[in-house]
């Protein structure tokens, strides 16, 4: 199984800022995930992330709020923009390898 | 039709009982069925995982049983211990895209 880390690991923003996530897998992968959990609630997907190509947003997650960047086969990072309350959540990210995905240990995001 | 549910919400069990969760879905296209385990503060942990081809798959405590014509598939835990309390989600997986349950909050008493 895939090792993933996260930075930060948790972090308190002040609204209107941004906050970059950046996840680091201890493998080369193809496909990358990030996800979003409301305290207590489940995972959403945000987006997947491919190396050498555009991420792929899901219903409800646009680009210009959270820009992906995925600049190598171990590496992805997740920007949250323009941030607000409703942003306050935790950040996971995955890899998928041998047909199962492996999650980091999130990063828990407070904005006031 | 991309929606997984799962039952119960939550769940006590007095230490070495079986705790039993459920899940189903509906869209024929998932192929692969994992359960994750979350502890609080931690990211998910891959538990134990089935494909539609098998009925039923066992590693240790821990059991899938797989309906593939009702669509449904449940978790298993056998000889429950107070270190298993945690939130445990079930997923479907179609095109390399997990979709999750809603989860249920485990308390296994002493």
């Amino acid at each position: 199984s895939a090792v993933i880390s996260q930075k930060p690991s948790r972090d308190i923003c002040q609204r209107g800022t941004s906050l970059t996530i950046q996840c680091q897998v201890d493998s080369q992968v193809t496909m990358m995930f990030w996800y979003r959990q409301q305290p207590g609630q489940s995972l959403t997907l945000i987006a997947t992330a491919n190396q050498g190509s555009e991420a792929t947003y899901e219903s409800g997650f646009v680009i210009d709020k959270f820009p992906i960047s995925r600049p190598n086969l171990t590496f992805s990072t997740l920007t949250v923009s323009n941030m607000s309350p409703e942003d306050s959540s935790i950040y996971l990210c995955s890899s998928l390898g041998g047909g199962t995905q492996y999650f980091g240990p999130g990063t828990r995001l407070t904005v006031l | 039709q991309q929606q997984v549910k799962q039952s119960p919400q939550s769940l006590i069990v007095q230490k070495g009982g079986i705790s039993i969760i459920n899940c189903a879905y509906e869209n024929t296209a998932f192929d692969y069925f994992p359960w994750y385990q979350q502890f609080p503060g931690k990211g998910p942990a891959l538990l134990i995982a089935i494909r539609p081809d098998v009925s039923e798959k066992k590693e240790g405590r821990f059991t899938i049983s797989f309906n593939k014509s009702a669509k449904q598939f449940s978790l298993h835990i056998m000889d429950s211990q107070p270190g298993d309390s945690a939130t445990y989600f079930c997923a479907a997986q179609g095109f390399q895209k997990l979709v999750f349950g809603t989860g249920t909050r485990l308390l296994v008493s002493p």
